[in-house]
């Protein structure tokens, strides 16, 4: 079964301070990751795909299959970047995308 | 470009009664996908609709069904409501010419049973 886990509920750090955000999946074919955001008063909306191997407002995530993880870095946080996040698996089923979510991290940067 | 719309925004119903979501989206725009969200469960995949097709559907009971038009709008029915049917119910629409399009949110319709 398809399984992603985000064991952060709440992550808080300061505004400067590098930020990790941890993602372990758990999926027995070739994983298709993103990193979704959700700012206050906002619509769910991707950050970062790990197929682009971009970075987006500073973030970054490598996709590791031996440890099977996607975690979100970003080397010194903003204060706008406190935000809810939700890494999130793809799986293909009959053509169709399928989005397998975590629970979510709440990412809080202190002035 | 218009974003996914999702109507109404906030319904309250009672136990055992049904409800009709519906989603438009983006122009162009042919796969429909919807949410569930709960604080416990977190985001869950109910189904999605490509031209009018069902080709996927998540872990949900038979009360949870959809439906998409030939315009790519899109609704879901939830029949015999229960409090635990309370959440806030997100489309997601994408191209879907390809399986892996990005997929744009709406702002979801909240629903609370009672």
């Amino acid at each position: 079964a398809q399984r992603v886990t985000q064991p952060e509920k709440l992550l808080s750090v300061f505004k400067g301070a590098p930020v990790e955000l941890k993602c372990n999946y758990s999926y027995s074919g070739s994983p298709e990751l993103f990193w979704y955001v959700q700012y206050s008063r906002q619509r769910l909306q991707l950050l970062l795909r790990h197929i682009s191997r971009e970075s987006i407002k500073g973030f970054t995530a490598d996709l590791n299959k031996g440890e099977t993880s996607f975690h979100l870095k970003k080397p010194f946080a903003q204060e706008e970047d406190s935000a809810m996040y939700y890494c999130a698996l793809s799986t293909i089923i009959q053509g169709a995308q399928k989005l397998v979510f975590g629970q979510g991290t709440r990412l809080t940067i202190n002035p | 470009k218009a974003g996914v719309t999702q109507t109404p925004r906030y319904l309250i119903k009672t136990r055992g009664q049904q409800v009709t979501l519906s989603c438009s989206p983006i122009s162009g725009h042919r796969s429909v996908s919807w949410y569930q969200q709960t604080p416990g469960q977190g985001l869950q995949f109910l189904f999605e609709y490509f031209s009018e097709t069902q080709r996927n559907k998540g872990n949900f009971p038979g009360r949870f069904s959809g439906r998409q038009f030939s315009n790519s709008r899109s609704e879901m029915n939830v029949s015999t409501l229960e409090l635990g049917d309370s959440a806030l119910y997100l489309c997601a629409s994408s191209l879907g010419r390809r399986a892996l399009d990005e997929q744009y949110f709406g702002p979801g319709t909240r629903l609370t049973v009672t």
